[in-house]
């Protein structure tokens, strides 16, 4: 299984403060995604990411929220101003094909403060 | 919409016996559904992908079925081990974009 690692593994923050998240890819996969688990709550999608450009997004995924990848090597999730809901697990995916197996990074720890 | 649900949402079983996870869907338009499991505070293992012209996946003590027309799939463990206790996730992929959607999950413990 292709190893997949995100940074940081927890970050706190305070409320209206900005962070990134980072995913370091694998370089043959160019389909990544974003998810997020809220504290005993079921995985949700954000936002699928080909060919360097948003392929879907979620009703999530409003204008606070960013992804890119922009020198070809980290997968970022940028959130502008954060707020106290947007605690959780955030995890990062690829998959060489958009109906391939996806395999999860372990994840960042949020927690707004 | 695509709904996933997955029960039951806890189930505990001594050492040795098989376990048998169940996931359903409402839409049985989707291209595969695959099986995750998850450690406390861990991210998600993937398990097993069984595409939607599949009926089943085998991975060693896994196997996983699909019946697309009924909305079902079985996650069956043989012969549980204390270090199978984890929660499992059953996703479906409905888009061609990788979209997943997920279940609640079954947590499952398994005692020596």
């Amino acid at each position: 299984e292709p190893e997949v690692t995100q940074t940081p593994s927890h970050q706190v923050t305070q409320m209206g403060q900005e962070v990134i998240l980072r995913c370091v890819p694998i370089s043959n996969h160019l389909y990544f995604y974003w998810y997020r688990q809220i504290l005993g709550q079921k995985v949700e999608f954000l936002v699928s990411f080909y060919n360097n450009e948003i392929s879907e997004k979620s009703e999530i995924f409003d204008d606070q929220f960013s992804v890119e990848r922009p020198d070809g090597s980290n997968f970022t999730l940028k959130i502008r101003s954060t707020k106290l809901e947007d605690s959780a697990m955030y995890f990062c995916a690829r998959t060489g094909g958009a109906t391939d197996t996806q395999y999860f990074g372990p994840g960042t720890r949020l927690t707004v403060l | 919409k695509q709904e996933v649900t997955q029960i039951p949402a806890a189930l505990s079983v001594p050492e040795g016996e098989n376990l048998v996870l169940n996931c359903s869907f409402t839409d049985s338009a989707i291209y595969n559904l695959q099986w995750f499991r998850q450690d406390p505070g861990k991210g998600l293992t993937s398990l097993l992908l069984i595409q939607s012209s599949q009926r089943e996946q085998t991975s060693g003590r896994l196997n996983a079925s699909l019946d697309k027309s009924s909305g079902r799939s079985t996650l069956y463990i043989a012969a549980s081990q204390p270090g199978d206790s984890a929660t499992y996730l059953c996703a479906v992929l409905s888009d061609s974009w990788g979209k997943l959607q997920f279940g609640a999950g079954t947590q499952v413990v398994v005692t020596p």
